[in-house]
């Protein structure tokens, strides 16, 4: 059983270009979650997903980020017209049911590089 | 405060034990995590607790839980040189959405 996989690993975009990161969630696992962890910081909560709704993105920017989970595929978050401040390593999880009080499982995340 | 707290570095002798704290904030937390992330890595959960507990042992982790000071912390048994990571410290949020609260995480250093 493979666990959460994060595509690319690293991404390198310059200033004004679009950045997507893909996410496909443990098999079995509906609910997807996006963390951003800036450098020296913990991690962010940014938004909740199942398929094909977003249930929470009150920690989402209100400009340029958005999140997708299609009912076939992998979870994408996109971040258009990209700015250095977005440069920082961005976390999928994933969990079956999505109750509080399950345990989430973690990706490798994507570096996101802005130049 | 709303954030969960931790030191941000720590550095121990091989063998030695280690202890990391944190303090979380919503005392209707029901679980609390330690999560480990090496170098590059993504996080790996090690052990949580329920709160209704005030101790886990598993192997060489011990998690202690004090409740009314909301107070959590994780003791390394014999640290290793492949203990060296960031340890983070997670909590439930039952009166929101969001899954999981992370502290800034702690540094832990292992000098052989």
């Amino acid at each position: 059983n493979a666990g959460v996989m994060q595509n690319p690993r690293h991404l390198v975009r310059r200033r004004g270009q679009e950045a997507r990161l893909r996410c496909s969630p443990m098999k079995g696992h509906s609910h997807v979650y996006w963390y951003r962890q800036l450098p020296e910081e913990g991690l962010k909560f940014m938004v909740y997903l199942q398929k094909e709704n977003i249930i929470d993105e009150s920690g989402m920017p209100k400009e340029r980020f958005s999140a997708e989970f299609p009912k076939e595929g992998p979870s994408i978050l996109r971040i258009q017209q990209v700015v250095r401040g977005d440069s920082a390593a961005y976390f999928c999880a994933s969990s079956p049911q999505g109750a509080l009080n399950e345990k989430l499982f973690f990706g490798s995340g994507t570096q996101l590089s802005v130049l | 405060g709303e954030d969960v707290e931790q030191s941000l570095f720590l550095s121990v002798r091989e063998g030695d034990s280690s202890v990391i704290n944190c303090t979380y904030t919503d005392s209707s937390s029901t679980y609390l995590y330690w999560y480990k992330q090496e170098p590059g890595a993504g996080l790996q959960l090690l052990t949580y607790i329920f709160s209704n507990m005030d101790m886990k042992q598993d192997q060489r982790l011990t998690v202690l839980l004090n409740k009314k000071d909301k107070h959590l912390s994780l003791r390394i048994a014999d640290t290793q040189t492949g203990d060296s990571a960031i340890y983070f410290c997670a909590e439930t949020r039952p009166s929101g959405n969001t899954p999981l609260v992370f502290g800034k995480g702690t540094r832990l250093s292992v000098i052989a």
